[in-house]
């Protein structure tokens, strides 16, 4: 079964700096999407990013980028120019091409962003 | 820009009684799910549910559960006879067809808080 792993329950930045948000996955899949989803205290799933498993090419929304490294399973997030609103839970999830259509969320990692 | 609803936002029940969740997806989707998260505890899935049946259900989606598509806009999430252990937020979901644009990506609803006392 495909599992999900972020191994930072919380984390912390600074108004405008650069923070990076990991996330490991487990598959024996070759093709696949990965998602961050971000969760504010309203508790709404917010879409931040998507990758699909196929394009090498790493993607980006705005101050969002990813590191996408399928040998290593990993994909981190990467938020630039932290702002306030920002401060979330975040959320990576899996989810395989084809067949089942679930969604394989992590943890999450909690982001606390200081004025 | 279009967006997944539900209502209610909050619900209180008594343990035992009935609750019907509802959902309307985003117009033009296909592909609709339930996704529920304990307090404090990660996102699971429930249930999927594409051309008026049920495509995959996760071990936590048993006979205490149903859903329905009633009429061309909503998707509901019926929990017969709630426990205690049903309290948590019920997230409702919808994708559009794999040839479109961004037609892999399940948008989520604001979700409805359940609370089984």
């Amino acid at each position: 079964a495909q599992t999900v792993t972020q191994s930072q329950p919380e984390m912390s930045v600074q108004e405008a700096e650069t923070v990076t948000l990991s996330c490991t996955y487990d598959t024996s899949e070759s093709d696949y999407y990965l998602f961050w989803y971000k969760q504010p205290p309203s508790r709404q799933m917010i879409l931040v990013i998507r990758q699909e498993a196929y394009k090498q090419q790493n993607a980006t929304e705005n101050r969002f980028s990813v590191n996408f490294q399928k040998a290593a399973k990993s994909f981190s997030l990467k938020i630039s120019d932290s702002q306030l609103g920002d401060a979330a839970m975040y959320f990576c999830a899996y989810r395989r091409q084809g067949g089942s259509e679930k969604l394989v969320f992590g943890k999450g990692t909690k982001l606390t962003v200081n004025p | 820009e279009p967006e997944v609803t539900q209502t209610p936002s909050h619900q209180v029940t008594q343990m035992g009684q009935e609750v019907i969740l509802r959902c309307v997806p985003i117009s033009n989707h296909l592909y609709f799910y339930w996704y529920r998260q304990i307090l404090g505890q990660k996102v699971e899935f429930l249930v999927s549910f594409y051309n008026n049946e049920i495509s995959e259900k996760s071990e936590i989606f048993d006979d205490q559960f149903s859903v329905e598509r009633p009429d061309g806009s909503n998707f509901t999430l019926k929990i017969r006879s709630t426990k205690l252990e049903d309290s948590a937020m019920y997230f409702c979901a919808s994708r559009g067809d794999r040839g479109t644009r961004w037609g892999e990506t399940q948008y989520f609803g604001p979700g409805t808080r359940l609370l089984v006392l």
